[in-house]
Parts: structure tokens; C-alpha cells; sequence
């Protein structure tokens, strides 16, 4: 099995900050990635998918880059709905698997 | 718009089985792959498989293979996740997930917990 490691696990920013989590799996995926942000009590939203693309919808202060083993989701200015948690995810192979998650929390 | 609505909450003692729904709308319900995913209280996000709505034909992760089986109706375009011989760790919000191509997970279902107790 692939497997995504986060880091970090959690980090405390204030808004208007700008945020990088990084992602990083065990083999070369190419750019079989995508990101996705979860709030307490409510199902993950895809944010970014191809490691780069950001769907439809979504603020353009996200964006995701990396290739290979190597991936990094960006915010580049905190707004308040952003504090959430984060999780990357392979689609690589089978199993699918995610990373850890990262908590983005107030400062 | 696009939607995917799970069925309610279940409570299960150790060793039964639970199925829960996953009625989609807003699409051609054969077009996307649907998968299940599982979080437990306050851990992160587990992969249990995909099955296509097309044929039926279902992928499993090797932890859920001999527990876990995925299904669907065409006709009401739901897929149903049932598990078999309940483990207390088995407690978890349960997620479908639709994709295209079986790669990203977009939508997904509101979430169904199941809690196991006894």
C-alpha cells in the first residue's frame, strides 16, 4: 500500500497568513493526488485534484503543486472558514489512501 | 445539483451486521464509480472500497475484504455498504463518495455513524 504522510499535523496560523502543508508518499505517484478540506461534523470537500487543478468552486488562495513523491497544498491568506482540517489522498493504486490530516487551527 | 443521501444512524451490538444506503441524485447513476470511506471519532479519513455502478463489480481494501460487501439498485440509484460481524472499532462515521474515473472523491454523502455497543 501507498503510504501519505502529512506534515505538519496540526499548525496554528492567524488570518491573512500563509499556510503550506506538505504531503509526501512512500512511491512515485506522478500527480495522483488530491486534497481535501474537512470542518468538525461535515463530510469532506474536495479541493484540489491532479495535485494542481483546483475544482470548480473553490478560492483561488488554495492551490496545490508538487509531482512524483512530494506535494504541498497552499493557502496563501487565511480567511476564518479556512481553519479546518486537511487531508491529501492517492488515487495512484489501490487501496486509496490518505494522509494523517493536518488541523489548521486560530492562533 | 448533485447529491448523495445516506441513510440514518444505527446502533449495533458486537457481531451483528449493519447496511447502509446511499441514494444519489442529479446524475446518470451508472456514469460514476461510488466509493466508502470511514472515519473514526476523531481519527482520520480510511479507504474501504469501490464499486461500479455499471456492473456491480466491487474492489475492496484487504482489512474489509472477508466483512465488507458493496451493492446497488439501478433502479432507485443507491449503493448500500454492509458489514458483517460488528467489532467495536468498527464505530465510525461511514461516507459515500462518488468519482469519475474511480480517482477523486466528489461528492460526498452527509455520513452515516454507526456505533457498536453493547
Amino acid at each position: 500500500d501507498i503510504q501519505m504522510t502529512q506534515s505538519p499535523s496540526s499548525v496554528s496560523a492567524s488570518v491573512g497568513d500563509r499556510v503550506t502543508i506538505t504531503c509526501r508518499a512512500s512511491q512515485d505517484i506522478i500527480n495522483w493526488v488530491a486534497w481535501y478540506q474537512q470542518k468538525p461534523g461535515k463530510a469532506p470537500k474536495l479541493l484540489i485534484y491532479a495535485a494542481s487543478t483546483l475544482q470548480s468552486g473553490v478560492p483561488s488562495r488554495f492551490s496545490g503543486s508538487g509531482s512524483g513523491t512530494d506535494f504541498i497544498l497552499t493557502i496563501s491568506s487565511l480567511q476564518p472558514e479556512d481553519f479546518a482540517t486537511y487531508y491529501c489522498q492517492q488515487s495512484h493504486s489501490f487501496p486509496r489512501t490518505f494522509g494523517q490530516g493536518t488541523k489548521v487551527e486560530i492562533k | 445539483q448533485v447529491q448523495l443521501v445516506q441513510s440514518g444512524a444505527e446502533v449495533q451490538r458486537p457481531g451483528a451486521s449493519v447496511k447502509i444506503s446511499c441514494k444519489a441524485s442529479g446524475y446518470t447513476f451508472t456514469t460514476y464509480f461510488m466509493h466508502w470511506v470511514r472515519q473514526a471519532p476523531g481519527q482520520g479519513l480510511e479507504w474501504m472500497g469501490i464499486i461500479n455502478p455499471t456492473d456491480g463489480r466491487s474492489t475492496y481494501a484487504q482489512k474489509f475484504q472477508s466483512r465488507v460487501l458493496m451493492t446497488r439498485d439501478t433502479a432507485t440509484s443507491t449503493v448500500y455498504m454492509e458489514m458483517s460481524r460488528l467489532r467495536f472499532d468498527d464505530t465510525a462515521v461511514y461516507y459515500c463518495a462518488r468519482s469519475e474515473g474511480a480517482i477523486w472523491f466528489d461528492p460526498w454523502g452527509q455520513g452515516t455513524l454507526v456505533t457498536v455497543s453493547s
